[in-house]
């Protein structure tokens, strides 16, 4: 059973122009959200993330929406670059009651020049 | 630097061998945590720890175990790997669990 979807295997957009990757999760109790971001050949590295407390958090380009009520995350790139061309990965923190950290499947953003 | 070091990068092995793969961080971390990625399934969580001595099952602990008997360290070994092991695992560390997390550059591991 999935607890947290991905369900764009992959994206392509325009350089420039905004990135939208979504991020869909079924356990109302997780606490915290997180965005990686992964190149290949390396492991992934933290992009930003968001407590369930919150709807919004943004770090320069990068910003994540939460909408707890329809158990959805997005992250959106704005304005793309090529360098962004990656493998996206949500994953969601249950807080209480355990520390298992839950991946989702990842999303494949290519951005062309 | 602050990293997460794995070894070996690459490792091809027999149906049966034990093997051990190596995890090392620098950063003091509490948590740390092994995954495998494969194709269509993203990263699933195998095993975790909150700090020395302390470890837990992830979602897909069968046929590995970990041990955490100094901070900065963190093995997971393979008593008796088979080909649904053949894999790509990442080692990942952070100073709580729901907090920024480091991963290693990855080990893949091929079981014939």
């Amino acid at each position: 059973d999935q607890q947290v979807k991905q369900n764009s295997p992959s994206l392509s957009v325009q350089e420039g122009r905004i990135s939208i990757l979504n991020c869909d999760y079924t356990n109302s109790m997780f606490d915290y959200f997180l965005w990686y971001k992964k190149y290949p050949a390396e492991g992934p590295t933290f992009l930003i993330s968001i407590s369930s407390i919150k709807d919004k958090n943004e770090d320069g380009r990068f910003t994540v929406f939460l909408n707890k009520s329809a158990k959805h995350l997005s992250l959106h790139i704005v304005p793309s670059q090529p360098g962004d061309s990656a493998v996206y990965f949500c994953a969601a923190f249950p807080g209480s009651g355990t520390y298992k950290y839950i991946f989702g499947t990842g999303t494949r953003l290519k951005v062309l020049a | 630097e602050a990293q997460v070091t794995q070894n070996p990068r690459y490792l091809i092995t027999v149906t049966g061998k034990k093997l051990t793969v190596t995890c090392s961080q620098n950063m003091n971390h509490e948590y740390m945590s092994w995954y495998r990625q494969d194709p269509g399934l993203g990263l699933r969580q195998i095993y975790y720890s909150m700090n020395v001595e302390v470890t837990d099952k992830g979602d897909v602990p069968e046929g590995y175990k970990v041990s955490r008997k100094e901070k900065r360290n963190f093995p997971l070994i393979l008593e008796s790997p088979s080909p649904n092991q053949t894999s790509l695992y990442f080692c990942a560390s952070s100073k709580q669990p729901n907090t920024e997390a480091f991963f290693g550059q990855g080990t893949r591991l091929t079981v014939v």
